[in-house]
């Protein structure tokens, strides 16, 4: 089973700030790589796919980059409502995929 | 609308069993791999089973042997009937579709819980 490490377990910025977070595969999983976004009592919401092509409708301040076992989310100017869980998912043996641990994004 | 609405969740003893349900609307349902996904509270999300458009299925280790996804393509329609549940099946079961060629799930049911619990 691939393991996903996602890091840190919670980043702390302000509104308007640049936020990174990491996820690290234990082997590699080329671009095969998703990125979601969870709020309290919703499911989760595809941001990310491919590594880096954004989801329908996901706006422009989220970015993904990465391959093999090294991968970034990244939104460029955080928003209210981009405080939120994130996980990363990795797909690359069909379909024994699995979930990084989160990165919760909170308000500093 | 494209949406997935999930139901049968419940409190059931352990050892008990329990069927789930996911109703497809807004997209083409037999053309869709889908797949259940679950998470305990506070924990990771983990991928439980999945089933293919032609019908093929799959478990994840802690599941096979116990669990049994279908499809009624007919009637838009998931199903993931759980036997000999266990304490550690207690979660939230999200029914969700696979996105085109990739792995990534792009629609998600609302999720319903499943407590397994003397």
């Amino acid at each position: 089973e691939i393991v996903m490490t996602q890091s840190p377990a919670t980043l702390s910025v302000s509104p308007g700030e640049r936020a990174t977070l990491s996820c690290r595969a234990s082997q590699s999983v080329g671009s095969n790589l998703a990125w979601y976004q969870q709020k309290p009592g919703q499911a989760p919401r595809l941001l990310i796919y491919g590594a880096s092509t954004r989801a329908t409708g996901i706006p422009a301040r989220f970015s993904g980059s990465g391959s093999g076992t090294e991968f970034t989310l990244t939104i460029s100017s955080l928003q209210s409502e981009d405080f939120a869980l994130y996980y990363c998912q990795h797909y690359n043996n069909w379909p024994l995929w699995t979930f990084g641990q989160g990165t919760k994004v909170e308000i500093k | 609308e494209v949406q997935l609405v999930g139901s049968g969740g419940g409190l059931v003893q352990p050892g008990g069993s329990l069927r789930l349900s996911c109703a497809a609307s807004g997209f083409t349902f037999s053309n869709s791999d889908m797949h259940w996904v679950r998470q305990a509270t506070g924990k990771r999300l983990e991928w439980v089973s999945a089933i293919g458009t032609a019908g093929d299925t799959y478990y994840s280790g802690s599941v096979k042997g116990r669990f049994t996804i279908s499809r009624e393509n007919s009637k838009n329609s998931l199903f993931l009937q759980m036997n000999s549940l266990r304490a550690g099946d207690t979660a939230l079961y999200y029914c969700a579709r696979v996105f085109g060629g990739t792995g990534a799930f792009d629609i998600w049911g609302q999720g319903t819980m499943v407590t397994v619990s003397s």
